[in-house]
């Protein structure tokens, strides 16, 4: 069965301490890996899709990485404005008709305090 | 301005009541999905639909209905079969380009039941 587990569950930070969440997951065929962000009370926003193991992809104070078992997201000096809920998905196999199969994380909430 | 809109944003139901939530979207995304997000959990597949007039059960359909009759609408009916029906739906549409595959969001519909 596929599973996707997400560590810390919540985190705190001070503003400008770097972090990392973790993102472990075993699935049979891994097909991409995906990160969002989720604001309270909104819908999760797209931020990254890894494909391979040893690839890594940025935005601003965020920078994924992958490799065969995990994922991190790791931020970098951030600021109260990243506080938000990160979830982490996998796509294994597919669905009917090609439609997507992803599998979430339950998500880690970060917290950047001033 | 392209995307995603669920309405209405907050919800109530007596018992006994079914109720249904609505989903739209203007990308021009072949499919389309219905997630149940609860608190500590990750986001869990309810129904999803690849092309009009075609739609699948997902990992947790019971209780609910779906229709497709258009391409940019796929509302979901929250029967009073749903024992535990309180939550915060999400529709998410994806499409597949250019070799990547990437689902997105809605600001979803949270659900009370009274």
């Amino acid at each position: 069965e596929d599973q996707v587990t997400q560590s810390p569950e919540a985190l705190r930070l001070q503003e400008g301490e770097s972090s990392s969440l973790n993102c472990s997951y075993t699935v049979s065929g891994l097909r991409g890996l995906f990160w969002y962000r989720q604001d309270p009370g909104k819908g999760p926003e797209f931020l990254f899709t890894l494909y391979s193991a040893g690839e890594e992809k940025e935005k601003e104070r965020l920078k994924a990485t992958l490799t065969k078992k995990e994922s991190f997201l790791h931020i970098t000096a951030p600021k109260p404005e990243d506080s938000a809920t990160y979830l982490c998905a996998v796509q294994a196999g597919g669905l009917y008709g090609g439609a997507q199969k992803l599998v979430f994380g339950q998500g880690t909430r970060l917290t950047i305090n001033p | 301005d392209g995307g995603i809109t669920q309405s209405p944003k907050y919800l109530f139901r007596k018992e006994g009541q079914n109720v249904t939530l609505s989903c739209e979207q203007n990308l021009n995304h072949d499919a389309m999905y219905w997630y149940r997000q609860d608190p500590g959990q990750g986001l869990r597949l309810i129904y999803y639909s690849q092309i009009v007039n075609d739609f699948q059960k997902g990992d947790i359909a019971e209780g609910y209905s779906v229709s497709r009759e258009k391409k940019e609408s796929f509302p979901l009916t929250v029967t009073s079969a749903q024992k535990n029906p309180t939550a915060f739906y999400l529709c998410a549409s994806s499409i597949l380009a250019g070799g990547e595959h990437t689902q997105y969001f809605g600001p979803g519909t949270r659900l009370t039941v009274l």
